[in-house]
């Protein structure tokens, strides 16, 4: 099955303790990318990959760094996490970077204590 | 810059029409519809890439309008299933891979 899977699903942590969160397609897409929900915020931008060892900021990357070491994984890494890092992650594949269909991952709800 | 999503709600009766547009600051090179119910992930619905350009399919459609940088969804005799809150994703025109803005979503409630 045509998929994208997150780990974990749900993550209560303290501040200032590094944590990743995984994400792998099956799909073979070459474009990937890490998004956070919040209330009345819609989904914005972290970090995209274009394809491995290709990344690059999005729209709110303070705070997260990613890496593309294989094309089927593509993990968020919160080196120190804070309370406004709590939020909801989706991580999202496509075939290519432009003018594709994004499959979303189930995402990861993160509470930062 | 998000793009500008109207309603921000909007209640129906099951069997209503309900219209949502998406409105950019941006020249558009796509718009992308989602539908996301709650606690769940977004779901695609539809891609629009030529100014003009209409899709459809079910009783859902949408159309792009390349030269006003907008985008409307249409939801024809709503249903149940329909609830949910609905986002337009787009990209800018000369925009690399920097993929898709996401607005801050249409939430859609239908009533029996």
């Amino acid at each position: 099955e045509a998929q994208v899977t997150q780990n974990p699903r749900y993550l209560i942590t303290v501040t200032g303790k590094k944590l990743t969160v995984t994400c792998s397609q099956n799909m073979n897409h070459e474009y990937m990318s890490w998004y956070r929900q919040d209330p009345g915020l819609g989904l914005r931008q972290i970090y995209y990959s274009m394809n491995v060892e290709v990344t690059d900021k999005g729209d709110v990357p303070e705070g997260y760094k990613v890496s593309r070491k294989e094309k089927r994984n593509f993990p968020l890494i919160l080196e120190s996490p804070s309370p406004n890092q709590t939020s909801l992650y989706f991580c999202a594949s496509s075939f290519t970077a432009r003018g594709n269909e994004q499959f979303f991952g189930p995402g990861t709800r993160l509470t930062v204590l | 810059q998000q793009p500008v999503q109207s309603p921000q709600a909007v209640i129906l009766r099951e069997g209503e029409d309900a219209v949502i547009n998406c409105s950019s600051s941006k020249a558009l090179y796509s718009v992308h519809w989602y539908r996301q119910k709650h606690g769940e992930a977004p779901v695609f619905l539809m891609i629009l890439l030529k100014g003009g350009e209409q899709k459809g399919h079910d009783k859902i459609s949408a159309s792009f309008n390349e030269k006003k940088q907008q985008s409307s969804l249409y939801l024809t005799a709503s249903q149940l299933s329909y609830s949910g809150t609905y986002f337009c994703g787009t990209e800018r025109r000369g925009g690399g891979a920097d993929g898709l803005t996401f607005g801050k979503g249409t939430h859609l409630i239908i009533q029996p």
